[in-house]
């Protein structure tokens, strides 16, 4: 399978701290991409990185992507309550493969 | 301007009962999935498509069948229906392989 599967399962941070999880894939990819998942609710699109990118940022958002490693991390900066969720990586093949989730607690 | 709709959001079935959820996308997306998420895990691909009138098969295929006869429909059939299928399942589509969008969920219970 050319699944993602993201590191830690579960992360518990205080407000204001920063939340780091990983992603490890198998198979070469065009592009990675990032989607969080509140409570029972659809995935929603965070960011995508490209094969032929090492960083990305949108707004509190920070990916990296190290394809001779094939991993990503994403860095969410300044967590507030409202990122309490699950975060997934997701690689393209042919279709997209999800890993996981980390499941992500910010304590207010 | 909808996005991704899922009908029904929920549903309760007996053993060996059939029925079709709907995805309906109207963003003229080529690519179109299934996924079914169990308590504590993530998404596993059940079929997806990736234009009209195609379809394969995704890592949990079995008991399951799709249609996409037309573009902005991709139908998901159960055709009897057992207890190891209870799941929310979630259909996407996307343009190419890129951002994908999701709907809201179907809850299926079968007892």
């Amino acid at each position: 399978s050319q699944q993602g599967e993201e590191d830690p399962q579960a992360l518990s941070i205080q407000e204001g701290e920063n939340a780091t999880m990983n992603c490890s894939y198998k198979t070469s990819i065009n592009n990675l991409q990032w989607y969080r998942q509140n409570s029972g609710r659809g995935l929603v699109h965070l960011i995508l990185i490209r094969s032929n990118e090492r960083e990305k940022h949108s707004g509190r958002l920070r990916v990296t992507l190290d394809t001779s490693k094939k991993s990503s991390s994403l860095l969410i900066t300044a967590s507030r309550a409202a990122d309490t969720a699950s975060y997934f990586c997701a690689t393209d093949d042919l279709n997209l493969f999800f890993g996981t989730g980390t499941r992500l607690t910010v304590i207010p | 301007n909808a996005g991704v709709t899922q009908t029904p959001k929920f549903r309760v079935l007996k053993t060996g009962q059939s029925m079709t959820l709907l995805c309906a996308q109207d963003m003229n997306h080529e690519y179109m999935y299934w996924y079914r998420q169990d308590p504590g895990m993530g998404l596993r691909l059940i079929h997806y498509s990736v234009g009209e009138g195609t379809t394969a098969k995704g890592e949990v295929p079995d008991g399951y069948n799709v249609s996409r006869l037309k573009k902005q429909n991709f139908l998901l059939g159960l055709e009897s229906a057992a207890p190891s299928q209870t799941s929310v399942y979630f259909c996407a589509s996307s343009y190419l392989r890129t951002e994908a969008f999701f709907g809201q969920g179907t809850r299926l219970t079968v007892v």
